[in-house]
């Protein structure tokens, strides 16, 4: 699949731990994107890296916080979790950060904290 | 603050009827605008964007800037068109993500 991969599909945890959610980016593509769905919330923008910098940050919390490697795989690691967090991660990727250009999601982790 | 505004939850027609998914949105810029839409137990995609004015799947958005709407149209529905469609904004200059309304979920009923 030369998609957008996410991994682990699903992730079951306790309130006050930490996970470590995986995207790696359609191949070519240097941006990638983090999304958080939740049910009140929708769909909201977390944070965005080019070629390994970060470019744009979105409501994201300070407990959370992400990355982008050498190979253009990102992770983002959530910490002190709590039961607001559970939620739908997405991550999409494009060719770069210029105007318009289409972002391809992936099929989205889905945590759930207990 | 950029806000993007899905006024319905649910929007249901009958095959071959016209179908219309309202966007509004507010930002103080010039704004892109997109549409994607979730297929059942697919990923979410993009379905158009407004500067590439172009039609798909019988689809079409035209970005009013005096009303500040983007809404969704199709003469007439067809029932794989079910699905989730979110309407999305993204700020001037690029470095930012999207901004995405809460969708719509439009059902074709047979």
């Amino acid at each position: 699949d030369s998609g957008v991969t996410q991994t682990p599909k699903h992730l079951i945890t306790a309130t006050g731990q930490r996970v470590t959610l995986r995207c790696s980016p359609r191949s070519g593509d240097l941006s990638v994107y983090w999304y958080q769905q939740s049910l009140d919330q929708g769909l909201q923008f977390l944070i965005q890296y080019y070629n390994g910098e970060e470019r744009a940050k979105g409501n994201i919390l300070e407990r959370f916080s992400a990355q982008q490697f050498p190979d253009l795989h990102s992770e983002l690691n959530l910490s002190s979790l709590e039961l607001g967090d559970s939620a739908l991660y997405f991550c999409a990727s494009s060719s770069d950060w210029l105007e318009a250009n289409e972002q391809f999601f992936g099929p989205g982790t889905r945590l759930t904290v207990l | 603050a950029q806000r993007v505004t899905q006024p319905e939850k649910l929007l249901s027609v009958f095959k071959g009827a016209p179908v219309e998914l309202k966007c509004n949105y507010s930002y103080s810029g010039s704004p892109e605008l997109f549409w994607y839409v979730q297929y059942s137990r697919q990923r979410l995609q993009l379905l158009l964007r407004h500067i590439s004015r172009e039609s798909i799947k019988g689809f079409t958005a035209d970005l009013n800037k005096g009303e500040t709407s983007f809404h969704l149209k199709k003469p007439f529905a067809q029932e794989e068109d079910s699905a989730m469609y979110y309407c999305a904004l993204r700020g001037g200059g690029g470095a930012d993500g999207l901004t995405f309304g809460k969708g719509t979920h439009l059902i074709i009923q047979p």
